[in-house]
């Protein structure tokens, strides 16, 4: 089975902190995605890469940076932690053969 | 911008009562997928559906997508407590994004 590994469960942090949630994925994957998961607005794409360390903004890449520098991982950076980037966070992958997104668990991230 | 309107948001039950989600958009999309997410865990891909009036069945879950690939539905019959859970719709543009709906909560009571 596939599996999207995201390196932490929960996390607190800071406004003004950097943050760091990282995403390995481990079936040799070429795509991956950060989503951003609230109540009421479903999954929203932050940023997704299509092949090392190419990267293309999704819908709400405002605050958010990444990096792919291994096909098998893929970093969200949030440059300075604020209080509406309270979130789950979800990381995803897929192959270019199909269509089907794999899922890590989430990051359930507070900013205080 | 494309958008997926799922309904209802949130929906509590009966144990043995059957219910539908809607997932509508005013957009054509190449395909449809329903995924469940439990707490605590990422969603999970149920069913991808293609051709338009396509209908899948899987178990007591049944979806179908419209004529015109712009909608999706799907039934749950005799719901049980193990149906519990957020499904979504996710509609695929063709290209590397994957838009969703909002999600319906279900809650089923045993």
């Amino acid at each position: 089975d596939v599996k999207v590994t995201q390196s932490s469960r929960y996390l607190v942090k800071r406004t003004g902190e950097k943050v760091f949630l990282e995403c390995v994925q481990d079936m040799d994957h070429e795509n991956m995605f950060w989503y951003r998961q609230d109540p009421g607005l479903g999954l929203r794409l932050i940023y997704f890469s299509y092949d090392v360390k190419m990267k293309e903004k999704g819908d709400i890449p405002e605050g958010y940076s990444v990096s792919r520098e291994k096909k098998e991982r893929f970093s969200l950076i949030l440059e300075s932690a604020s209080t509406n980037q309270t979130s789950m966070y979800l990381c995803a992958s897929r192959p270019n053969s199909v269509r089907k997104l794999f899922f890590g668990s989430g990051t359930q991230l507070s900013v205080l | 911008t494309q958008l997926l309107e799922q309904s209802p948001q949130f929906l509590s039950i009966q144990e043995g009562e059957n219910l539908t989600v809607y997932c509508n958009s005013s957009s054509v999309f190449s395909s449809l997928q329903w995924y469940r997410q439990e707490p605590g865990e990422g969603p999970v891909l149920l069913v991808t559906v293609v051709t338009g009036g396509e209908v899948k069945k899987l178990k007591r879950l049944t979806f179908q997508f419209g004529d015109a690939r712009k909608d999706s539905s799907l039934h749950i019959t005799a719901a049980q407590p193990g149906d519990t859970g957020l499904y979504l719709c996710a509609g695929d543009t063709g290209g590397f994004k994957t838009i969703f709906g909002a999600g319906t909560r279900l809650f089923v009571k045993a």
